[in-house]
């Protein structure tokens, strides 16, 4: 069955950066696109961006941009997210979601890992 | 960006009732090219990710139940729940994918009366 298992939680410094991981499971790795996903406290979602597993290419949201890195691994079917100084603001649960379409584009999430909480406190 | 407004932004609904949920776009979110919405619909129960119920604004995900069902086309959308269930309890969002970023709505919770 398909699968998308996060990392733990994080606990970090405002500056600080935080890489997440997402390893996939249960399907072929390269036929799908995996996004990335986040919900601050008590509020709704934020898409962040969306990587492609064959070839690693990215994009990512305005907002985001400079601060996101989206990389994989294909040898371990593993996927990271990285973001730079921090700030309060990006305190939030970051999930990943893996595509649901057949990478003609990009379009719903049929899979989400179980989330990784992030928080950013001095 | 396209935002998406969902009405209302809570609901309370009996045991067994029809529940409407609707979301709107701030701009169209069909292809004439290929006549699809790109339109999808999540369920989140507290401390759970979203699920996917519905995509391409009608089309119902595998092994989710058929009294969930999404209609509408262009910029008005609905999901409707035709027999709620204590386990619908939940927050809902709608969600565009006709362009980037991918936009949510505010999410409607929904509550049993």
């Amino acid at each position: 069955q398909v699968q998308l298992v996060q990392s733990g939680a994080e606990v970090k410094k405002p500056g600080a950066s935080v890489k997440v991981s997402c390893k996939a499971s249960g399907y072929t790795f390269n036929n799908h696109y995996v996004h990335w996903v986040r919900q601050a406290p008590g509020q709704g979602l934020e898409w962040m961006g969306v990587i492609n597993p064959s070839g690693g290419s990215s994009s990512h949201a305005e907002k985001f941009q400079g601060r996101v890195t989206m990389t994989r691994d294909t040898s371990t079917t593993t996927f990271y997210m990285q973001l730079t100084m921090l700030k309060s603001e990006d305190t939030a649960v970051y999930y990943c979601a893996r595509d649901g379409g057949d990478r003609s584009g990009w379009f719903y999430f049929d899979f989400w890992g179980q989330g990784t909480v992030v928080t950013v406190s001095s | 960006d396209i935002v998406m407004t969902q009405s209302p932004d809570s609901l309370s609904v009996s045991l067994g009732e029809r529940a409407t949920i609707n979301c709107k776009s701030s701009q169209s979110v069909s292809y004439s090219s290929n006549s699809k919405n790109y339109l999808a619909w999540y369920q989140q129960k507290p401390g759970q990710p979203p699920k996917l119920l519905i995509y391409w604004a009608s089309a119902r995900e595998s092994g989710v139940p058929d009294r969930f069902s999404g209609s509408g086309s262009g910029t008005h959308f609905t999901l409707t729940i035709s027999s709620l269930q204590a386990e619908d309890v939940a927050v809902y969002y709608c969600q565009q994918y006709y362009t980037t970023p991918h936009t949510f709505g505010q999410g409607t919770k929904l509550e049993i009366k």
